[in-house]
């Protein structure tokens, strides 16, 4: 089975700095892909970023970057300039390409994006 | 991008009774929903994967005959939570995915309470 595991509860920067939140995971699949979603206070999920397990190159949205290590299995988010508007609830996923699917998740980070 | 539309937002109901929560796919054929609870301040935990057509997949620990899911077709699934308690009290999400296409579209979310 595969699991995800977010180690940081909570985590708090000021605005314009740079933060990192940690994401690692455990399967045995070569292929799948990974996410980062957003959850703001709405509790509508929002789609980060999303990795291929078979691209080498990390993923990139503007502010957003994820930092793969395919091998270490770890899938690190940074955020740069950081802005008010990214304070949410950060979550990691995975899902496998073949077979029996399942989306799952970490357990959360908590970001608050200091004024 | 695509949209999954999923009513109702918020309920309200007797303990009891039973609740039927749609997740629409808008412009795209849903082969896959996943169905996820979550408590405040948590991660959201899957509680079963349907794919169209088929019984859904729950699991462990959830229970089927309580929470019923339809997947008649590509473009609906249902969850029916029945005779309600105030412990089936939370927010429930859905997902809805193309098989292998490795993209994911959530609905907004429902809020059950059961008095």
């Amino acid at each position: 089975a595969q699991t995800v595991t977010q180690s940081q509860p909570e985590m708090s920067v000021q605005e314009a700095e740079t933060v990192t939140l940690s994401c690692t995971y455990d399967t045995s699949e070569n292929n799948y892909y990974l996410f980062w979603y957003k959850q703001p206070p709405s509790r509508q999920m929002i789609l980060v970023i999303r990795q291929e397990a078979y691209k080498q190159q990390n993923a990139t949205e503007n502010r957003f970057s994820v930092n793969f290590q395919k091998a270490a299995k770890s899938f690190s988010l940074k955020i740069s300039d950081s802005q008010l508007g990214d304070t949410a609830m950060y979550f990691c996923a995975f899902i496998k390409i073949q077979g029996a699917q399942k989306l799952v998740f970490g357990q959360g980070t908590r970001l608050t994006i200091n004024p | 991008g695509a949209v999954v539309s999923q009513h109702p937002s918020w309920v309200i109901c007797k303990s009891g009774t039973s609740v039927k929560i749609e997740c629409r796919s808008l412009d795209f054929q849903a082969t896959t929903m996943f169905w996820y609870r979550q408590f405040p301040k948590q991660s959201l935990m899957l509680m079963a994967t349907s794919n169209e057509g088929s019984k859904a997949t729950y699991e462990q620990g959830v229970e089927k005959d309580k929470f019923l899911i339809n997947h008649a077709s590509l473009t609906l699934s249902t969850l029916t939570v029945t005779s309600a308690h105030p412990e089936d009290s939370s927010f429930y999400i859905c997902s809805g995915t193309q098989i292998n296409s490795g993209e994911l579209f959530f609905g907004e979310g429902s809020r059950l309470t059961v008095l």
